[in-house]
């Protein structure tokens, strides 16, 4: 069974870092790309990270406007990571990992974790 | 990038059918087939229901389906159940690589 388990999440101030975590279980997690989506409270879905398998050597990664140059996307064998940085009060939300449906394109999210919550406030 | 634009809320009576629009633009909707469609209930994760316009994972109930013309994509539910009430969001690829979804759609069985 596909598992993805997310922890991390917490309380930061404005300005603050923050490292989420997914581990993966139940599938060949290397073979797979994977998404970062967050979902404010009471908002709707926003994609933000994408990072390919890392099954042939490097990885590639995409970020939303909202997010590049302040999110960084990694992953190793067993878990996926997004390292948050110079984190603002709209960052506050709900983050899911996700295992994307297709390789070598960011497509759709067919298995989805339990999600974390992420609060900025001072 | 713009979020794709859906109707907020859409209504049917349990055994009819209801559509559901996805309007974006020539940077992603119109210029793909990668459009999908995911399902979430309150307090829930979502869930996919269609990929690639029209392909269904499995275990989804052929009772969803989806379809696209130029900029605009549309997910049919047919049969209303009371357990389809839920929040229905579209995503779709990018000229620039990314991803975006839809606002999000709240369906009412009535």
């Amino acid at each position: 069974e596909v598992q993805l388990v997310e922890s991390g999440g917490g309380f930061v101030q404005p300005g603050g870092s923050l490292r989420l975590s997914c581990a993966a279980s139940g599938f060949m997690f290397s073979r797979y790309s994977m998404n970062w989506v967050r979902q404010a409270p009471g908002k709707g879905l926003e994609w933000i990270s994408y990072i390919t398998s890392s099954d042939t050597s490097g990885t590639i990664t995409y970020y939303a406007d909202s997010v590049k140059g302040r999110f960084t996307v990694s992953r190793d064998k067993i878990a996926l990571y997004l390292q948050m940085n110079s984190l603002r009060d709209e960052d506050t939300a709900v983050y899911y990992c996700g295992r994307d449906i297709a390789l070598g394109r960011v497509a759709a999210v067919d298995y989805w974790g339990q999600g974390t919550l992420v609060t900025v406030s001072s | 990038q713009s979020a794709l634009t859906q109707p907020a809320s859409v209504s049917g009576s349990p055994g009819q059918s209801i559509t559901i629009s996805c309007t974006g633009s020539s940077s992603d909707v119109g210029s793909y087939n990668y459009v999908s469609w995911y399902q979430q209930y309150p307090g829930e994760a979502p869930q996919l229901m269609i990929y690639d316009v029209s392909n269904r994972p499995s275990g989804v109930s052929n009772r969803f389906s989806g379809s696209k013309s130029g900029n605009t994509a549309s997910l049919t539910v047919s049969g209303l159940q009371a357990e389809d009430e839920a929040d229905y969001y579209c995503s779709s690829y990018t000229t620039s690589s990314t991803l975006v979804f839809g606002g999000g759609t709240k369906l009412t069985v009535l």
